[in-house]
């Protein structure tokens, strides 16, 4: 049963446009999520992250929104380059003893010049 | 530091033959998880320790993987006898003061 569900397998965006990658979790225990993101070759990287106290985190032209309620939460890329282009896995915690992640299964985006 | 450091970074066996997977995690890292990543289930926590002490190891497959960690600054992930469904791309990644952090992956081939 995956608990963090990454439904699209991969999306594509024009340079220059918005990337929207979005995210669902069923554990309500879940209180720190992720986006990491993935070159092929090479290990994921830290992207992103958000605390469930917040709706919003940004950085630089990464956005990630959550939605408690819903038990969504989506990536905005803005404006996208085609150096983006990877497997964007989103990731989820609860905090406590432990710091074990539960990932999605990844969404590949591609960015066309 | 290095940061994480997997061996080999590609391995290619036959099925039933032996397979020993190596890490090497960030010194000072506390948490060291081995994760499997295939197209249909993504990244998959198989194991992870806690000051080389197993914690979670409900994620195994199967009695055919074995995960030690003798010491702080390195740990194995074994299957014995494997089989071509273990084709998959191995992550180690460790956890600690600089955050979450990733190696560069084994990348399992069983034929």
């Amino acid at each position: 049963d995956q608990q963090v569900k990454q439904n699209s397998p991969s999306l594509s965006v024009q340079e220059g446009r918005i990337s929207i990658l979005n995210c669902d979790y069923t554990n309500s225990m879940f209180d720190y999520f992720l986006w990491y993101k993935k070159y092929p070759a090479e290990g994921p990287t830290f992207l992103i992250s958000i605390s469930s106290i917040k709706d919003k985190n940004e950085d630089g032209r990464f956005t990630v929104f959550l939605n408690k309620s819903a038990k969504h939460l989506s990536l905005h890329i803005v404006p996208s380059q085609p150096g983006d282009s990877a497997v964007y896995f989103c990731a989820a915690s609860t905090t406590g003893a432990n710091s074990k992640l539960t990932f999605g299964k990844g969404i590949t985006l591609s960015v066309r010049p | 530091d290095a940061g994480v450091i997997q061996s080999p970074r590609h391995e290619v066996t036959e099925m039933g033959q032996e397979v020993t997977l190596r890490c090497k995690p960030i010194s000072g890292h506390d948490y060291l998880f081995w994760y499997r990543q295939t197209m249909m289930r993504g990244l998959e926590l198989l194991i992870y320790f806690n000051n080389n002490v197993p914690i979670d190891d409900s994620g195994m497959p199967e009695d055919r993987f074995s995960a030690k960690m003798p010491n702080a600054s390195f740990s194995t992930l074994k299957i014995q006898p494997s089989e071509p469904r273990d084709s998959a791309v191995y992550f180690c990644a460790s956890w600690g003061n600089y955050g979450y952090t990733f190696g560069s992956g084994t990348r399992l081939t069983v034929v």
